[in-house]
C-alpha cells in the first residue's frame, strides 16, 4: 500500500510570495491531518479533515494559511502571502477510523513533510 | 491544557549503551500515548504506543511503560545500534477530542557512534 506521499520535498521562497503543499493521503483514509514544526521545537497541530471537511482548524496560524481537500482525497495548504516565521517543516497524516475502532488509538501515519524556507 | 514534555538533546551514545530518552506529560483524563521516530530523510514512523496505564509498548527493542502514577512514557532500549540513529518524537492523543488530534513533545535527537 502506498503511504502518505507530500510535494514539494523542499521549496525555498521569497517573503510576500505564495507557497502550496499537497499531500496525498493513504487511499481510503477519511482523517487528514497538517502539522508543523518550526526549527527544533515541537510538532504543531494545524488542522484535520474528515473527508472534505474541516473538523478542526483551531491550529491554523493566521488567515495567511488556507488548506482545502476537494472531493476528500488529497489536500492543499496554500500560504499567502509567506512570513519569514513560516519556515519548518509541515507534515500531513492520515488515518482510518476503523483502525482506531480495532487498535483503541487513533493512529497516524505520515508523510515525510515539505521543508519550507522562506527568505 | 495538555502537552507533552521530553529531555532535550541531542543525545549521543556509543553503540550498544542504554538508552532512556524521559517523557512526561499533562492531560485530563486517560490518553493514548505514542513515540514516534524520524529517521534521516524520512516521515515520522510510529515506533510503539500504550492505550491504558500499565500497558508496555515494545517494537525493535524500544520498549515504554505507560505510568499514571508519575505521568511518564520513558522510552528506553538495552542496546543501541548506529541504525537507531533518529530524532525521536513522545506524543499524546488528546482523550476528550474524537479527532484524535496529537500533541507532541519537541523531540529528541539521538545519535549513536561506532
Amino acid at each position: 500500500e502506498a503511504g502518505v506521499t507530500q510535494f514539494p520535498s523542499h521549496s525555498v521562497i521569497e517573503k510576500g510570495q505564495t507557497v502550496t503543499l499537497r499531500c496525498d493521503p493513504i487511499s481510503g483514509h477519511d482523517n487528514l491531518y497538517w502539522y508543523r514544526r518550526v526549527m527544533g521545537k515541537e510538532i504543531k497541530f494545524l488542522l484535520h479533515f474528515v473527508k472534505e471537511s474541516k473538523q478542526d482548524e483551531s491550529g491554523m496560524p493566521n488567515n495567511r494559511f488556507l488548506a482545502e481537500r476537494t472531493g476528500g482525497t488529497y489536500s492543499t495548504l496554500k500560504v499567502q502571502p509567506a512570513e519569514l516565521e513560516d519556515s519548518g517543516v509541515y507534515f500531513c497524516a492520515s488515518s482510518q477510523d476503523s483502525d482506531r475502532r480495532r487498535s483503541g488509538a487513533n493512529v497516524l501515519t505520515f508523510g515525510a513533510g515539505s521543508r519550507l524556507t522562506v527568505l | 491544557g495538555n502537552s507533552v514534555t521530553q529531555m532535550e538533546g541531542p543525545v549521543t551514545l556509543s553503540e550498544e549503551a542504554f538508552l532512556t530518552i524521559n517523557c512526561t506529560y499533562t492531560a485530563t483524563g486517560y490518553p493514548s500515548l505514542f513515540w514516534y521516530v524520524q529517521y534521516p530523510g524520512e516521515g515520522l514512523q510510529l515506533l510503539l504506543k500504550a492505550t491504558k496505564a500499565d500497558d508496555k509498548g515494545s517494537n525493535k527493542g524500544f520498549e515504554a511503560t505507560y505510568r499514571k502514577e508519575t505521568t511518564s512514557f520513558h522510552l528506553e532500549k538495552g542496546s543501541v545500534q548506529v541504525s537507531d540513529s533518529a530524532v525521536y518524537f513522545c506524543a499524546l492523543s488528546d482523550p476528550y477530542n474524537q479527532g484524535g488530534k496529537l500533541i507532541f513533545g519537541q523531540g529528541t535527537e539521538l545519535s549513536v557512534k561506532p
